[in-house]
């Protein structure tokens, strides 16, 4: 069965302090790599899509990167206005609709 | 100005009634999407179009009707509204490729 898993479910941070956000992945022929931003209240907020293995995106303070079973949503620096639930879809080959997993909450503190 | 737009925003009906929630997009996007949003479960698909009148099922279908006779329009009508259907609905837009969907601000439903 096609799945996505994200992790952590939450991950508090204080204002400039690195981390990565995972996103492990099992999908029959992997055609796309989609991360979201979802503020409380809001519809997801396209940031990146990732093709291949190895390929990496970038975007103010986040870097995604691309390998065969997961992706990670590196965060350098984070400030609060980064505070948000992250979402990672992957686009599966069959019928080629997005399946998304559960989400990651970071909260950055000032 | 270009987007996608949900309404109503906020919905409270009660169990048996029929419901339909609008989606209209401005970017002539040949995708649309419609999605629900439960704790625990994330985003789950309902129902997408490729194009106008055409339409198929997504992971969670049962309970929902779907049309589209115009391309920048997608109503979901749920015809006999049930408490497991309470959630918060989006509707995206997007192409084949890149495949990237765009996302509605999302319509609160409350079934009691």
């Amino acid at each position: 069965e096609d799945q996505v898993t994200q992790s952590p479910e939450a991950l508090r941070l204080q204002e400039g302090e690195s981390s990565s956000l995972n996103c492990s992945y099992t999908v029959s022929g992997l055609r796309g790599l989609f991360w979201y931003r979802q503020d409380p209240g809001k519809g997801p907020e396209f940031l990146f899509t990732l093709y291949s293995a190895g390929e990496e995106k970038e975007k103010e303070r986040l870097k995604a990167t691309l390998t065969k079973k997961e992706s990670f949503l590196h965060i350098t620096a984070p400030k609060p206005e980064d505070s948000a639930t992250y979402l990672c879809a992957a686009r599966e080959g069959s019928q080629g609709n997005l399946i998304f997993g559960k989400g990651t909450k970071l909260s950055v503190k000032p | 100005d270009a987007g996608i737009t949900q309404s109503p925003r906020y919905k409270i009906t009660e169990t048996g009634r029929q419901v339909t929630l609008m989606c209209h997009q401005t970017w002539s996007h040949s995708y649309m999407f419609w999605y629900r949003q439960d704790l625990g479960h994330g985003l789950r698909l309902i129902y997408y179009s490729a194009a106008a009148d055409i339409t198929d099922k997504g992971e969670v279908p049962d309970g929902y009707v779907v049309s589209r006779s115009k391309t920048e329009n997608f109503p979901l009508t749920l015809e006999s509204a049930t408490r497991s259907q309470t959630s918060v609905y989006f509707c995206a837009s997007g192409d084949y490729y890149p495949y990237e969907q765009y996302f509605g601000p999302g319509t609160r439903l409350t079934v009691t």
